[in-house]
């Protein structure tokens, strides 16, 4: 599976913008940049995902840079309710995902 | 939509007993399902991938007689923690995948304590 490099831990007031970045530099053709959260004792929760082409949705968007080597989540304005640790993983689809360390994201009131 | 239920979601059992743990997708047809556990401060770790109707692929490491998985129907994925230790207290999570450009569904995972 291609390594990916996050921040073990960031911090952020609420109501302001977060991003988050992920470093890639092994990544393959074939592999999609998926980023799940996870808040404490729940199962990981679905953010966003892609391949080249940046990508909005309503939680989150995501930039990939133009030699895919890095990305970055970006939170349009965080509350409290997205302080979670936050998983970048690299793999191709219907592959499984395995999980990194993630960073820790902490937002203030 | 896009929603996995996993069943139950805490569960303390005595040592040498077996605990059965389901996962279902409500609203779609999961091709695929995983398994994970999560020990304390620690991060997600895949243990299994199981398709419907054929066997499950078990990460190295894992035993497979211990770990028992069915993956009987396109809704239905259990996992059976047989003679059960307190080493295997931890956090098992599901997750579903309805296969092309969708995303994975995790369940809400169950907290297993063997005492």
């Amino acid at each position: 599976d291609a390594k990916t490099t996050q921040p073990n831990s960031m911090e952020s007031n609420e109501e302001e913008p977060v991003h988050l970045p992920c470093n890639h530099s092994t990544i393959s053709g074939t592999d999609y940049i998926h980023w799940y959260r996870q808040l404490p004792s729940q199962g990981p929760e679905y953010v966003i995902h892609g391949l080249t082409s940046n990508v909005n949705n309503r939680m989150a968007s995501l930039a990939i840079a133009e030699d895919r080597k890095s990305s970055t989540l970006i939170l349009h304005r965080a509350t409290l309710r997205d302080a979670a640790v936050y998983y970048c993983i690299l793999t191709p689809l219907n592959t499984p995902l395995v999980f990194g360390k993630g960073t820790r994201l902490s937002v203030i009131a | 939509g896009a929603v996995v239920s996993q069943h139950p979601s805490w569960v303390i059992c005595k040592s040498g007993t077996s605990v059965k743990i389901e996962c279902r997708s409500l609203d779609f047809q999961a091709t695929t399902m995983f398994w994970y556990r999560q020990f304390p401060k620690q991060s997600l770790m895949l243990m299994a991938t199981s398709n419907e109707g054929s066997k499950a692929t078990y990460e190295q490491g894992v035993e497979k007689d211990k770990f028992l998985i069915n993956h009987a129907s396109l809704t239905l994925s259990t996992l059976t923690v047989t003679s059960a230790h307190p080493e295997d207290s931890s956090f098992y999570i599901c997750s579903a995948s309805r296969g092309g450009s969708y995303g994975y569904t995790f369940g809400s995972g169950t907290r297993l304590t063997v005492v």
